[in-house]
């Protein structure tokens, strides 16, 4: 069964510090892996997308890796703010059918404190 | 910068009652998705639409769902007699492409149904 799991569930840091969430992922065919933020009663946005053949994926304090190899994906926030309290989710897309099917992760909450 | 809207941003039904819940994708976009979240859970797939017709649907999306797309703009997700387990958050996304682009999400419909 297609899967994507992440850790840690929750992480609480300081304003400042660099933190980094962890997704691993069972998905295949796999066409392309996506980290989301979602702030809470609100809709996921886009931060990156990688496909099997990038490594890595950058969008200002945010940076994802991906090791397509051994299914692993992580999420490094530099300097974080408070405004970067949010769920962090891991998305996969399921291309098998030939159309874009997103199995989401249950995500990362992270709780930056001043 | 364009935007997925949704309507309404809360909706409170009674049990077996049929509910309507409507998006309106960005205007050059080509494919339309539904996703639910219950509360506390991950995001899950329903629906993908392309071409007015489902290109793809998960486990979830049974017979009693439907998706429409009434006119050039509007995007719709009917759930036939709801249950109480329906109750979640739904939302709606776009994208330009079918593969690897972005899907931008609504801020999402809540239904509660009592």
């Amino acid at each position: 069964k297609n899967q994507v799991e992440q850790s840690p569930q929750s992480l609480i840091i300081l304003e400042g510090k660099n933190c980094t969430l962890q997704c691993n992922y069972t998905v295949s065919p796999f066409s392309n892996l996506r980290w989301y933020k979602q702030d809470t009663g609100r809709g996921p946005v886009s931060l990156t997308i990688m496909t099997f053949s990038e490594n890595t994926k950058s969008n200002g304090r945010y940076t994802a890796t991906l090791d397509a190899d051994t299914k692993q994906s992580s999420l490094h926030i530099t300097a974080s703010q408070l405004s970067d309290s949010a769920s962090y989710i891991c998305v996969v897309t399921d291309f098998s059918g030939g159309y874009n099917k997103l199995i989401f992760g249950a995500g990362t909450r992270l709780a930056v404190h001043p | 910068e364009p935007e997925v809207t949704q309507t309404p941003s809360h909706q409170v039904t009674q049990m077996g009652q049929e509910v309507i819940l409507r998006c309106v994708p960005i205007s050059n976009h080509l494919y339309f998705y539904w996703y639910r979240q219950i509360l506390g859970q991950k995001v899950e797939f329903l629906v993908s639409f392309y071409n007015n017709e489902i290109s793809e649907k998960s486990e979830i999306f049974d017979d009693q769902f439907s998706v429409e797309r009434p006119d050039g703009s509007n995007f719709t997700l009917k759930i036939r007699s709801t249950k109480l387990e329906d109750s979640a958050m739904y939302f709606c996304a776009s994208s330009d492409s079918g593969n690897t682009d972005t899907q931008y999400f609504g801020p999402g419909t809540r239904l509660t149904v009592l």
